[in-house]
């Protein structure tokens, strides 16, 4: 069965500087790989997925993700963070011809002035 | 494109009701809906997968006859929580994924689900 991993519970970044968010996945086969973010009371919205093709890959809002399969990986990255995005950050595995989700726990990103 | 509305955003209920929550495509037929469940600060759980026109395949654990699926439609899907209990107050968020393209077939849809924005639900 596929797994998510997110190492880091909290994250807490000073304004204007950059973020990376990590991701490890359990797959056996080649994955498809989402972020997705959550505003507090709201749900989820699509940061940006891998399919296949270029590891990687462009999102919205100023995000990337970049997908490496040697270690097993989906980080996402960005160069220069604004308070609102603050939230909850999910990495989500893709697998089986239900395409269920599996979900990471999760990293709350705290985003100081 | 892909927008998919949940309806109540929120809702208080006595014990021992029932309570509908509905979850629509807006733009886009989805053969496939999921409904989540998400306690405060963790992660979301699938609670079942929503086929249109079939019966609904819980996850391992769900109660089928306290949360029940409905998928009428190619645009709707409804959970109700029978006789609702405190236990069962939480946060359902439900999703749908844009079916294959033409010229797919039976390949895995590399499609993404999309969300709606969550129910709260508080039994008193």
């Amino acid at each position: 069965a596929q797994s998510v991993t997110q190492p880091d519970i909290h994250i807490t970044v000073s304004e204007g500087a950059s973020l990376e968010l990590r991701c490890n996945y359990s797959y056996g086969a080649t994955p498809y790989l989402f972020w997705y973010v959550q505003s507090p009371g709201q749900g989820l919205q699509l940061l940006l997925k891998y399919f296949s093709g270029d590891t990687l890959v462009q999102g919205i809002k100023g995000f990337e993700a970049e997908f490496k399969r040697s270690q097993s990986s989906f980080n996402l990255r960005k160069p220069s963070v604004h308070w609102s995005d603050a939230a909850e950050y999910f990495c989500a595995v893709a697998a089986g011809n239900d395409y269920k989700l599996s979900f990471g726990a999760g990293t709350t990103v705290t985003v100081r002035a | 494109g892909a927008v998919v509305s949940q309806h109540p955003s929120w809702v208080i209920c006595k014990s021992g009701t029932s309570v509908k929550i509905e979850c629509r495509s807006l733009d886009f037929q989805a053969t496939t809906m999921f409904w989540y469940r998400q306690f405060p600060k963790q992660s979301l759980m699938l609670m079942a997968t929503s086929n249109e026109g079939s019966k609904a395949t819980y996850e391992q654990g769900v109660e089928k006859d306290k949360f029940l699926i409905n998928h009428a439609s190619l645009t709707l899907s409804t959970l109700t929580v029978t006789s609702a209990h405190p236990e069962d107050s939480s946060f359902y968020i439900c999703s749908a994924r844009v079916p294959n393209q033409p010229g797919q077939g039976g390949r895995r849809s590399n499609q993404p689900q999309h969300f709606g924005d969550g129910t709260r639900l508080s039994i008193l």
